[in-house]
């Protein structure tokens, strides 16, 4: 296994298109996240999946962005009616969820870059 | 709430100079985990080491070493003669384990720049 992968790892669209990432976890990996960065920023959360479901979702994720995990495999991000403001890097990690509670590490992707002119 | 502070935006030193980057944190929880990442110039975070809120005991892994201290809610690392390929960004972050919610968050890092 060489790790989560994104797809893409950059996407310039123009405002007001819809864009959709893609992120295959580390296959026995169960929980997977998405993340966003900005320049000088570390990652801000955006959503988290258990398996296929959707556990929790940040007050920055708005109505325009969706996150599906069909079948707890692979992960996609969908950012419609995009805006400037969603230019940075979307992150995409996976981690091992074990016996409550605890927590592993999460291991991230390269990333997807968006650009939004 | 949860919150991560690193203080430190940036530091600079020469080649094989010691140096620390702090960590403070804020959590309601009595069991979390901390960690930390790099992030090289290429972008991709790598891991780096895992704490859970139960063992205090310091680390050390060849070059690196970790304080992690309850009382002051701190988990410093430290790099000991320090190399050019040590220049990244290093972000700590915690997880609670509230059931349901295993969400890593992040601080805004510190950018290390060690000088030949």
């Amino acid at each position: 296994d060489t790790g989560v992968s994104q797809d893409p790892r950059h996407k310039i669209t123009k405002r007001g298109q819809n864009v959709t990432f893609r992120c295959d976890p580390i296959s026995e990996h169960n929980r997977l996240y998405w993340y966003r960065q900005t320049l000088g920023q570390g990652p801000e959360f955006l959503t988290y999946f258990q398996n296929e479901a959707q556990l929790e979702k940040s007050r920055l994720l708005s109505d325009r962005f969706s996150a599906e995990r069909p079948k707890g495999s692979f992960s996609t991000l969908e950012i419609q009616r995009t805006e400037q403001g969603d230019s940075a890097m979307y992150l995409c990690a996976s981690s091992l969820g074990g016996q409550e509670p605890m927590n592993t590490e999460a291991f991230f992707g390269q990333g997807t870059r968006l650009t939004v002119v | 709430a949860q919150k991560v502070t690193q203080a430190q935006t940036e530091i600079s030193v020469v080649e094989k100079e010691d140096v620390t980057l702090d960590c403070v944190y804020e959590t309601r929880d009595t069991t979390y985990y901390l960690f930390w990442y790099k992030q090289p110039p290429s972008g991709e975070l790598v891991f780096l080491i895992r704490r859970n809120s139960f063992d205090e005991q310091n680390e050390i892994s060849g070059r690196y070493s970790w304080n992690f201290q309850k009382s002051t809610s701190s988990f410093n690392f430290t790099i000991t003669a320090s190399q050019v390929v040590d220049s990244a960004v290093y972000f700590c972050a915690l997880s609670e384990v509230t059931p349901g919610t295993y969400k890593y968050i992040f601080g805004t890092g510190t950018r290390l720049k060690v000088l030949a």
